[in-house]
């Protein structure tokens, strides 16, 4: 069966500093990869999706970063973390779409930035 | 903007079923209907999906009406465990014109089931 992994779980980081979050799936391959943050209290907003190695699309213009060296690994990264970039951090996969695609969530990473 | 609309909140008692009510009145034909449910502090889990057809699996059965603009989510004998919030997704499939990855949670309803 498949199954996703984050990590760290939780993460406290000072403002300007660097982030790495990172995200693995197991038992599938070539799956869609997504990067998702949910801001305490609101909804998922989408931040990166990867159909395939290096290819990376970006959903919203901000300082973070997303690359998927591997086919099943998939990182978000930030040079210098800002305050607003506090959120819950949520990766997702997907098998190649068609009809009825569905994303599997996982545990996510609870990131605050002081 | 989610596209659906669901009441904020809603009561169970433990042991009984769950119905939760989702109005998506724009849905489109190609549209499918999502469920996900989403405990304190976990990711998001799906539950169920479905086109047109009523659906059901080992978690729970989802009912469109015939026009298709409007589904409920019914769990059939609510635990404690399934306190969560629920949200309910309309979104086209990618080989459809559908919008890549962005699954686009509204507030959803948070279902608390209690003894």
């Amino acid at each position: 069966s498949q199954t996703i992994h984050q990590w760290p779980a939780t993460l406290v980081q000072p403002v300007g500093s660097p982030l790495s979050l990172e995200c693995t799936v197991e038992g599938t391959s070539n799956p869609n990869l997504y990067w998702y943050r949910q801001a305490a209290g609101r909804g998922l907003q989408l931040l990166f999706y990867s159909v395939g190695i290096g290819q990376i699309s970006s959903e919203v213009p901000q300082n973070l970063s997303a690359s998927r060296p591997q086919d099943r690994q998939f990182i978000l990264s930030s040079k210098k973390l800002l305050l607003s970039d506090s959120g819950f951090y949520l990766c997702a996969w997907s098998v190649i779409p068609g009809a009825g695609e569905t994303q599997y969530f996982g545990p996510g990473t609870r990131l605050l930035v002081l | 903007d989610a596209k659906t609309t669901q009441p904020p909140s809603m009561d169970c008692a433990e042991g009984r079923a769950a119905n939760l009510p989702c109005n998506h009145s724009t849905i489109s034909g190609n549209e499918y209907v999502y469920w996900y449910r989403q405990i304190h502090s976990q990711g998001p889990q799906y539950i169920i999906h479905g086109l047109k057809n009523n659906e059901t699996n080992e978690m729970a059965s989802l009912i469109i009406t015939e026009d298709r603009k409007s589904s409920t989510l019914i769990l059939p004998h609510a635990t404690l465990r399934d306190t969560a919030v629920y949200y309910c997704i309309v979104r086209a499939p990618l080989n459809y014109g559908g919008s890549q990855g962005n699954l686009i949670f509204g507030k959803g309803t948070k279902l608390s089931v209690k003894p």
